[in-house]
């Protein structure tokens, strides 16, 4: 069925570690998969897209990596933030602005 | 340039009661989506239009409508309300391209 999941519901990382934050998703005929960062009370916010073509992009202090075979999407956060502290979601497209998304990784930062 | 703006944003029913959200997107943009939020079921897509035409249609059932006004404004409608639809309604537009941007949501809470 329609299904992009997440390996884990929480991750904790120290301030100015690296976080990575991982995806599997279901259909192999997604175009572009995303990342969205979503604060408390706030509507999600595009972090960075991947096109199906690309194995990887980068971004400021993100990096997203795909891995067509096992379909797995991951983000990699460079130097955590406090402000980096959000649940993050990924997404694919599934056609005509369609997108399907993960439950969702709560990401954590220690001071 | 002005964000997606939902309203209102908050709402509380009584079951069996209709209620109808309303979603101005950003200037220029001509596709809106409709999602909802439950801590249970993640993120889930409504539908979606463009150009006040319904493009893609997610597995919700028939109480769930929407459409689409000639300035791109988007409304969704749920009839016969149930204590499930309590959710966070989510909107968001896109200029058709892969970026989608959301609004802050309608809190809808269904007694």
């Amino acid at each position: 069925g329609e299904s992009v999941g997440l390996h884990l519901p929480t991750l904790s990382v120290q301030e100015g570690d690296n976080s990575i934050i991982n995806c599997a998703y279901s259909n192999s005929a997604s175009d572009y998969f995303i990342w969205y960062k979503q604060e408390s009370g706030k509507g999600p916010q595009f972090i960075i897209d991947i096109r199906s073509n690309m194995d990887k992009r980068q971004g400021q202090r993100v990096t997203v990596l795909l891995n067509k075979t096992v379909k797995h999407l991951s983000l990699q956060i460079a130097a955590t933030q406090p402000g980096d502290s959000a649940v993050y979601f990924c997404a694919e497209n599934w056609g005509a602005q369609k997108l399907v998304f993960g439950q969702g990784t709560r990401l954590t930062i220690n001071p | 340039k002005a964000g997606v703006t939902q309203t209102p944003r908050y709402l509380i029913k009584t079951r069996g009661q209709q209620v109808t959200l309303s979603c101005s997107p950003i200037s220029g943009h001509r596709s809106v989506s409709w999602y909802q939020q439950t801590p249970g079921q993640g993120l889930q897509f409504l539908f979606e239009y463009f150009s006040e035409t319904q493009r893609n249609k997610g597995n919700f059932p028939g109480r769930f409508s929407g459409r689409q006004f000639s300035n791109s404004r988007s409304e969704m409608n749920v009839s016969t309300l149930e204590l499930g639809d309590s959710a966070l309604y989510l909107c968001a537009s896109s200029s058709n391209t892969i970026e989608a941007f959301f609004g802050q949501g309608t809190r809808l809470t269904v007694v």
